[in-house]
């Protein structure tokens, strides 16, 4: 089964900074990686989506790359703002077995 | 566009009630699943279909039954309801497997 870890599990940090959220999977048949946002109480937002042939995406202010091989992808955050403030998961799409495996996300909290 | 609709968006159950989650999506998406939420665990998938009048198992499947009639809809029915079931339920749509996820806005159960 795959395992999903995201570290930190929680981040604060000033509004303007710059900041980077790890994943790690075990296994690295996917056929992609998606980033979620989710705020509280609320579903989740599709931030980015990376095929596995892929090495990065971008949007805005986001930055997300991929290395499968070695089974881990980071979210960059440039210039960081208290909206962005929320949970991010990051979730491997297997190849085989038709689902999504989750981590447990990072809370980020950025400070006004 | 709604994209993807669940309702209702809270529910209170007495243990042993049934109930049906429901879920729609207007996207002509073939690939619809459902998750739970739960702290400290992630998002685990209970049952999934590729499309209308194929669905299988996820890695949650135990007290919960679906069925895909048509494209559009997915409900999820909870049988006989367990305090263990109290969770955040999401339901989830794509084109095709590989493709991005849509999420809807979730459903808060608890049962007592």
């Amino acid at each position: 089964k795959q395992e999903v870890t995201q570290i930190p599990a929680a981040l604060s940090v000033p509004e303007g900074e710059n900041l980077v959220l790890n994943c790690s999977f075990t296994d690295s048949a996917i056929y992609n990686l998606q980033w979620f946002r989710q705020d509280p109480g609320k579903g989740l937002t599709s931030l980015l989506l990376i095929q596995s042939s892929q090495r990065e995406q971008t949007s805005g202010r986001l930055n997300a790359s991929l290395d499968k091989s070695s089974g881990r992808s980071t979210l960059y955050i440039a210039a960081s703002q208290p909206g962005d403030s929320a949970t991010y998961l990051c979730a491997p799409l297997q190849s085989y077995g038709n689902q999504f495996y989750f981590g447990t996300g990072t809370s980020l909290t950025v400070i006004p | 566009n709604a994209g993807v609709t669940q309702t209702p968006k809270f529910q209170v159950l007495k243990t042993g009630q049934s109930m049906t989650l429901q879920c729609a999506q207007d996207m002509n998406h073939e690939y619809m699943s459902w998750y739970r939420q739960d702290p400290g665990m992630g998002l685990r998938l209970i049952h999934y279909s590729v499309g209308a009048g194929i669905t299988d198992q996820g890695e949650v499947p135990n007290g919960y039954n679906v069925s895909r009639s048509t494209t559009e809809d997915f409900p999820l029915r909870l049988l006989s309801a367990a305090p263990s079931q109290t969770s955040v339920y999401f339901c989830a749509s794509s084109y095709l497997y590989a493709y991005g996820y849509t999420f809807g806005s979730g459903t808060r159960l608890t049962v007592v």
